[in-house]
């Protein structure tokens, strides 16, 4: 079976400080990759997308990056974190080439400071 | 574009009771619509599906009909239990460019009391 996993589950940054999140998959293979960002009160808002290694969608413009390295594995990255980076960082992953449901990990809390 | 408008919460429903969560989209064609729950702390999961016009999805007690005329996907279940308390959200599936995507509500918090 496929799972998805996400560390670390909680972090707390300084601002200005740099951002490494890291999300892989098991159990499959050419996934879509997603990052979610779920700010309080202001539901989801789709990050970035990847359909292959190497291929980032933007969704919106930021000061956060994504990256591809491998197959299953999907990074959200900062150089220099905003207060208003701070939330519930999703990771997700879909099959490739159709209309299928997206399959969420579980999360991880970021608090800047 | 494509949207999706959830009833505002919180919830606050009785064990045992009805419960009605509404949804309304807009979407261009017919797309796939979705619910989402999100238990205190966790990721989402998909609690229910529909891909067509007219279709039910169903599960857990939790049922959603896709009604095409009135752009509506709402979420109902008969009986509530307190392990029911958590975030849902609907979702629409839309094609973008390579792949197809999801735009969510805004979420509906339920919480159930005994």
């Amino acid at each position: 079976s496929q799972t998805i996993h996400q560390w670390p589950a909680t972090l707390v940054q300084p601002v200005g400080s740099p951002l490494s999140l890291e999300c892989t998959v098991e159990g499959t293979s050419n996934p879509n990759l997603y990052w979610y960002r779920q700010a309080a009160g202001r539901g989801l808002q789709l990050l970035f997308y990847s359909v292959g290694i190497g291929q980032i969608s933007s969704e919106v413009p930021q000061n956060l990056s994504a990256s591809r390295p491998q197959d299953r594995q999907f990074i959200l990255s900062s150089k220099k974190l905003l207060l208003s980076d701070s939330g519930f960082y999703l990771c997700a992953w879909s099959v490739r080439g159709g209309e299928y449901e997206q399959y969420f990990g579980p999360g991880t809390r970021l608090t800047v400071t | 574009g494509n949207s999706v408008t959830q009833m505002e919460g919180p919830v606050t429903l009785s064990e045992e009771a009805f419960l009605t969560i509404n949804c309304t989209y807009t979407a261009t064609g017919y797309p796939s619509l979705f619910w989402y729950v999100q238990y205190p702390g966790e990721g989402l999961q998909l609690l229910l599906k529909a891909t067509k016009a007219d279709d039910k999805g169903s599960n857990k007690g939790f049922e959603a009909t896709y009604r095409k005329e009135t752009t509506s996907f709402h979420l109902e279940k008969g009986s509530v239990q307190v392990s029911d308390s958590a975030v849902y959200f609907c979702a629409l599936m839309y094609s973008g460019a390579g792949s197809y995507q999801l735009t969510f509500g805004k979420g509906t918090k339920l919480s159930v009391i005994p």
